[in-house]
């Protein structure tokens, strides 16, 4: 069975200071591990993916996100925090044995940006 | 290129009511996969259609259904609509292969009453 795990339902952070939006997943095999953001009353915008190679990825707005096997997690995170930045935040991941399309998705973490 | 399309946007609906959504997903992509959220269990996969044939399907009971046009256009439909059907559907376009990302559309805000 697939599923992520996002610890943590709100996160606070001063605008200029650096933001973690934990995720933690589980799957059988290898995984295709992404983020995605949304603001109110829209749908998801994808920001960045990680299937396979280095386990820095970088996306879209200055994100990033760290591959971490052994801790099965990908965290995201951004250097310098904008107020814009305020969104709810989801991972989700596809199991690559599978070979099916459908996203497992978090429960989402709400960033909210202090200025 | 243009996005995913859904529409309506919104709709309020009374308990027993149908349904139907459609999703245009962006051109060139063969998949499309819904989703349904809401606040108490989040976002939860409905089905997926890929070439007109449905591919992967949800936990959801078979009052929801969907189907694929040949030109990758998709609707779906919800019979005997119930007030815990309220929520927000997405729609995601997609190649269809599981290392590409999906694109979702904003949704369509679905009120039933």
């Amino acid at each position: 069975a697939q599923s992520v795990a996002q610890p943590e339902d709100q996160v606070n952070v001063a605008e200029g200071n650096p933001l973690t939006v934990k995720c933690t997943y589980s799957v059988s095999g290898n995984p295709y591990l992404f983020w995605y953001v949304q603001y109110p009353n829209r749908g998801l915008q994808f920001l960045l993916k990680y299937i396979t190679g280095d386990n820095l990825v970088k996306g879209s707005y200055g994100f990033e996100a760290e591959f971490n096997k052994s801790q099965t997690s990908f965290h995201l995170k951004k250097p310098s925090a904008l107020v814009s930045d305020s969104a709810l935040y989801f991972c989700a991941v596809r199991a690559v044995l599978t070979g099916a399309n459908n996203l497992f998705f978090g429960t989402g973490t709400r960033l909210t940006v202090i200025p | 290129k243009a996005g995913v399309t859904q529409t309506p946007r919104y709709l309020i609906k009374t308990r027993g009511q149908q349904v139907t959504l459609s999703c245009s997903p962006i051109s060139g992509h063969r998949s499309v996969s819904w989703y349904q959220q809401t606040p108490g269990q989040g976002l939860q996969f409905l089905f997926e259609y890929f070439s007109e044939t449905q591919r992967n399907k949800g936990n959801f009971p078979g009052r929801f259904s969907g189907r694929q046009f040949s030109n990758s256009r998709s609707e779906m439909n919800v019979s005997t609509l119930e007030l815990g059907d309220s929520a927000l559907y997405l729609c995601a376009s997609s190649l269809g292969e599981g290392s590409t990302e999906a694109f979702f559309g904003q949704g369509t805000r679905l009120t039933v009453v």
